[in-house]
């Protein structure tokens, strides 16, 4: 059975600090993996990865797969309130029609 | 960007009506949509995937009878709840894979569905 887990479940820190958010999978016919941002509605798109030890940056989120160890992180540094949102990763399978196994993401609190 | 819409964003029903839910795509054509529900506190459980002018496709545990979809146009996909209980409650969420495009599935805003 297809399975994504994430980890931790819920963080608290403090603006300014760094956090990393770990995703592991195990998926038959992996294609690619998929990080995403979920406030009050639906997730909205942050990162998708496909090789591995390439890293990916948005300003000051940065990302990175390893398919050897079939894992991602997610670093977010310098947080902000804003920050503040559940981060679901999804990984991609390929087959007829390409479906997205979600992990129960990791809900971030940034306190002021 | 890609856009995908939904209507209603929120619905309130008594216990043993229907409710259906639309999804569109905006600004390009979805051959394949998909169809998701999240429970609160939870991940996004895939429910079905929707293909233009064929069935849909369910996951395990998802009752074919019960979540109707209905992909009529390559841009527009329904969710029908039948005889809703409160059970169905949820956050619904579709979204729309552009063939051709990235790996990335474009979402919808969600429609919260209360059953009373």
């Amino acid at each position: 059975e297809d399975k994504v887990v994430q980890s931790p479940l819920s963080l608290v820190v403090h603006e300014g600090d760094t956090v990393t958010l770990n995703c592991s999978y195990e998926v038959t016919n992996f294609r690619s993996l998929l990080w995403y941002k979920q406030e009050k509605k639906a997730p909205t798109f942050l990162f998708m990865l496909t090789s591995s030890g390439i890293e990916k940056k948005s300003g000051r989120l940065s990302s990175i797969l390893d398919k050897k160890e079939l894992f991602s992180i997610l670093n977010i540094t310098a947080t902000q309130t804003g920050d503040s949102a559940v981060y679901l990763c999804a990984a991609v399978t390929q087959g007829g029609s390409e479906k997205l196994v979600f992990g129960k993401g990791t809900k971030l609190t940034v306190n002021p | 960007g890609a856009v995908v819409s939904q209507h209603p964003s929120w619905v309130i029903c008594k216990s043993g009506t229907s409710v259906k839910i639309e999804c569109r795509s905006l600004d390009f054509q979805a051959t394949t949509m998909f169809w998701y529900r999240q429970f609160p506190k939870q991940s996004l459980m895939l429910m079905a995937t929707s293909n233009e002018g064929s069935k849909a496709t369910y996951e395990q545990g998802v009752e074919k009878d019960k979540f109707l979809i209905n992909h009529a146009s390559l841009t527009l996909s329904t969710l029908t709840v039948t005889s809703a209980h409160p059970e169905d409650s949820s956050f619904y969420i579709c979204s729309a894979y552009l063939a051709g495009g990235p790996d990335t599935q474009y979402f919808g805003p969600g429609t919260r569905l209360t059953v009373l």
